[in-house]
């Protein structure tokens, strides 16, 4: 198993309102990647933290939005959640610069918006 | 944008059996990962290929890099029930920052 964490494990939220997921990345890891799975799919990029800072972003509208802490860990943030924001949320630890950028991923937080 | 596509979608095979997923890019790659997603569980790293035309063996895992970089493979031989789950390819591009795109992955049922 990795060091990567994620909560909260299982959500519901209604169409509308906000969410927020979190992230403790591995120890030595100092960026955090998140990605969304919708089932069946693989894992689409959304955006990645490093430095707390954003440091790239895939197609995904401003309503997804995150943050990184001094202690590496990240938060992801969904505003006005539509039906189709559901989908297993992933995030992905790394060490920026290593030669292998192999990700380490949580287990997920599977969100599911009614 | 890039698009990584993988196939088959779905393969079905006897315990013993061999097995290969396919997977090829519309752009050139930095490198390619692949990784392997349990049932119900997270991607887990399985390997990283960088040169062109780079071949690596881990047990009854074989991989290939295209001599494009465009391409991959992951070959199973005789393949075992531990082996069920989906497999992807990540191919990664240096685009300002470091980002992987996943394939649609390969999703293998292993019958005993």
């Amino acid at each position: 198993e990795t060091g990567v964490t994620q909560s909260p494990t299982h959500l519901i939220k209604t169409r509308g309102q906000q969410v927020t997921l979190r992230c403790s990345s591995q120890s030595g890891h100092n960026t955090v990647s998140w990605y969304q799975q919708a089932l069946g799919q693989g894992p689409q990029f959304i955006f990645q933290y490093y430095r707390e800072e954003e440091n790239g972003r895939g197609n995904f509208p401003p309503r997804f939005s995150g943050l990184q802490f001094p202690n590496y860990s990240s938060e992801l943030n969904v505003n006005a959640l539509e039906l189709d924001d559901s989908a297993l949320y992933l995030c992905a630890s790394s060490s920026m610069g290593q030669a292998a950028y192999e990700q380490y991923f949580g287990p997920g937080t599977r969100l599911t918006v009614t | 944008g890039q698009q990584v596509m993988q196939i088959p979608q779905y393969q079905h095979v006897q315990e013993g059996e061999d097995f290969t997923t396919y997977c090829n890019s519309s752009t050139t790659l930095s490198n390619i990962q692949w990784y392997k997603q349990r049932p119900g569980g997270h991607p887990v790293f399985l390997i990283q290929l960088v040169k062109s035309g780079e071949v690596k063996k881990q047990k009854r895992l074989t991989f290939q890099f295209g001599e494009a970089k465009k391409n991959s493979s992951l070959h199973i031989t005789a393949t075992q029930t531990t082996d069920v789950g989906t497999y992807f390819c990540a191919g990664l591009r240096n685009t300002g920052f470091q980002k992987l795109v996943f394939g649609t992955g390969t999703r293998l049922l292993v019958s005993p």
